[in-house]
């Protein structure tokens, strides 16, 4: 069966430290990927997708992604992170032959001013 | 902000209650979706719809039962509650394509005692 693996479940940082968060799915064939985010208090929202070509995908508010093939890895970056990216992030990977995403288990961020 | 609504936020019932959970969106998509997510956890898709009049179980299964009359409308429905459904419903739509964006809800917490 398909699955995505983060491997951060709960990560503390201080505010303008660096962040790569992992993520790793079992599917081989074609994919395209995403990572969810969750603010406290918020509903679940996009915060980056890949589907094709450049494999470094630019998100919302400075994050960023990149999709490794040969690694089945799409990690998560941001290069300075602020207390406002305290949240719940969430891998996830849409498979073309079952149509559905399947969520990573999450990580939780805390960023401390 | 996506429109998309779930009510009741949070619910505590009795086992063997009856019980519907709301879900509606106002941005005219196909396709919705019900997930369920336990603390900790990975969100699973437990219903789904392409359509009115369309319904399909997820990957994970699940005693409760949906049904989409309007397009804006997707309720869930458990007949007899019980302890083991105690956890976290999500609602989510997206347009057409199975790489679309989907739009989360904020999700209801329902505890049954």
């Amino acid at each position: 069966a398909q699955s995505v693996s983060q491997h951060n479940h709960h990560v503390i940082l201080s505010e303008a430290a660096s962040l790569e968060l992992g993520c790793n799915y079992s599917y081989g064939g074609t994919v395209n990927l995403f990572w969810y985010v969750q603010y406290p208090g918020q509903h679940l929202q996009l915060l980056l997708k890949y589907f094709s070509g450049d494999p470094l995908v630019k998100g919302i508010k400075g994050f960023e992604a990149e999709f490794i093939k040969s690694k089945f890895s799409f990690n998560l970056r941001k290069p300075s992170v602020q207390w406002s990216d305290t949240a719940e992030y969430f891998c996830a990977v849409l498979s073309y032959n079952t149509d559905k995403l399947i969520f990573g288990t999450g990580t939780r961020l805390q960023v401390f001013p | 902000e996506a429109d998309i609504y779930q009510t009741p936020r949070y619910l505590v019932i009795g086992t063997g209650k009856k019980i519907t959970l709301e879900c509606s969106q106002t941005m005219g998509h196909d396709k919705m979706y019900w997930y369920q997510q336990d603390p900790g956890m990975e969100l699973h898709l437990i219903h789904y719809s392409y359509g009115v009049n369309s319904t399909e179980k997820g990957d994970l299964s699940s005693e409760s039962t949906v049904s989409r009359i309007r397009t804006e409308h997707f309720p869930l429905t458990l007949e007899s509650a019980r302890p083991s459904h105690t956890s976290q419903y999500l609602c989510a739509s997206s347009e057409e394509q199975s790489t679309d964006t989907q739009y989360f809800g904020p999700g209801t917490r329902l505890t049954v005692l």
